[in-house]
């Protein structure tokens, strides 16, 4: 069964460092997204992106924030300068339409 | 008033046992209902899409009743393998899923 992959499963990073996670989504799939999750909290919506343009994106999704889908596989999401408030699960989902969607594994972001 | 909201539990529940889950949302525009289940740690797993006449697969059935803007999830025959956290998600006719905090269910043998 295919599946979402992210890469690396854990980043540490110091305050001020960019970061650049990695995903590959399932092969077939049109919609592309990013979300996360603080320790204890619930799941956030950052950015969803489809036919190579971000469709929406959240308060959360600032001037630091940047999606890409630099080749026929892989989706990134960008934190150019993180914040300690940065910390968290990164989850990449994909789906075939704009209702089902599927997770990654997540990345596990610290900053320290 | 939350977008989404769940009762956090935990549930704490004997194998075999039938337990269900409710989950509230705020926005009547709301087109779109799933539950996903979380395990420690891991990424939410989609279990099922919730449709507006009800749907079931195998154990678990889904209600939704919109005039309550009221969504639930039944599982029969609880097994140890169920425990892990059920998040009531929405969507309003756009991609962003709106996620539930999430009610933690503990089977117990």
């Amino acid at each position: 069964e295919p599946e979402v992959t992210q890469t690396p499963s854990h980043q540490v990073t110091q305050m001020g460092q960019e970061v650049i996670l990695r995903c590959v989504p399932i092969s077939n799939h049109l919609y592309f997204y990013w979300y996360r999750q603080i320790l204890g909290q619930k799941v956030e919506f950052l950015v969803s992106f489809y036919n190579n343009e971000i469709s929406e994106k959240s308060e959360i999704f600032d001037d630091q924030f940047s999606v890409e889908r630099p080749d026929g596989s892989n989706f990134t999401l960008k934190i150019r300068s993180t914040k300690l408030e940065d910390s968290a699960m990164y989850f990449c989902a994909s789906g075939r339409d704009r209702y089902e969607q599927y997770f990654g594994p997540g990345t596990r972001l610290t900053v320290t | 008033r939350k977008e989404v909201e769940q009762d956090p539990g935990p549930f704490n529940v004997p194998e075999g046992a039938t337990v269900a889950f409710n989950c509230t949302y705020s926005n009547s525009a709301s087109q779109s209902f799933f539950w996903y289940r979380q395990d420690c740690r891991k990424e939410p797993k989609l279990l099922m899409s919730v449709y507006s006449s009800g749907n079931e697969d195998g154990r678990f059935t889904a209600q939704l009743n919109r005039a309550s803007q009221y969504i639930s999830l039944l599982i029969r025959d609880s097994k140890l393998s169920d425990s892990a956290t059920y998040l009531c998600v929405v969507s309003f006719n756009t991609d962003k899923l709106i996620f539930g905090t999430g009610t933690r269910l503990q089977v117990f043998p």
